[in-house]
């Protein structure tokens, strides 16, 4: 498997542009995560998913975030509009179960400007 | 809720010396504890874990953690360091309830002199 594979890995938009972040998790494992890192706040969850279903989605910052899961195979996570302030590294991670380990996307560095 | 707090944000070692990098948990149910390494511009890799079996835990590198109930830490060590060791190091805690959910603390940065 090549792991999980996130698109595109730098993304630099204008404040007030639609992004759109993509994520293939590895096959089979049915949990996806969605991640933001930024030097101030470290890692925070944003969003997670079972068997595609969103779980638990508090960590979504605002109204302006929102993911989908449409099958097994893939998610996204959109920004509209973007705010310079949403500028961080977005990593996708997906995951089998318990006794197993969550495995990493490379991530996307979005830059907004 | 779930919380892990990282020790010193930077730690700095000589080549060939020990490496500890302290992390300390917060759970009202038994942990899963994990320490995951972070490469520049990478993703995060899976270091090591713990899912409630032996407490002393090996991982990949060379490193290991030793989970301490009683102290409630779950530190990274590895006897002698090298240069290509250099990374951010996290720590991040899940329970048997929370789906995979990981916490994480807030990273330190291992540097390491020749």
């Amino acid at each position: 498997d090549a792991g999980v594979i996130q698109s595109p890995r730098h993304e630099v938009t204008e404040m007030g542009q639609e992004v759109t972040l993509r994520c293939k998790p590895i096959s089979g494992h049915n949990s996806l995560f969605w991640y933001r890192q930024t030097m101030m706040r470290g890692l925070e969850l944003l969003i997670y998913f079972n068997n595609n279903v969103p779980i638990d989605d508090s960590g979504m910052p605002e109204d302006r975030f929102s993911a989908k899961m449409p099958n097994a195979s893939f998610s996204t996570l959109k920004i509209q509009p973007s705010e310079p302030r949403d500028s961080a590294v977005y990593f996708c991670a997906s995951f089998a179960g318990m006794n197993t380990e969550a495995f990493f996307g490379q991530g996307t560095r979005l830059t907004v400007v | 809720a779930q919380s892990v707090t990282q020790l010193g944000s930077h730690v700095s070692v000589s080549e060939g010396a020990l490496v500890l990098l302290r992390c300390n948990y917060s759970s009202s149910v038994p942990p899963y504890l994990f320490w995951y390494v972070q490469y520049p511009n990478q993703g995060l890799q899976l270091l090591l874990k713990y899912t409630s079996a032996a407490t002393l835990v090996k991982g990949i590198n060379g490193f290991e953690a030793e989970f301490k109930k009683s102290e409630t830490s779950f530190h990274l060590t590895k006897p002698s360091a090298h240069m290509s060791d250099a990374a951010e190091y996290f720590c991040a805690v899940t329970t048997y309830n929370q789906g995979g959910k990981l916490i994480f603390g807030q990273g330190t940065e291992l540097s390491v002199k020749p």
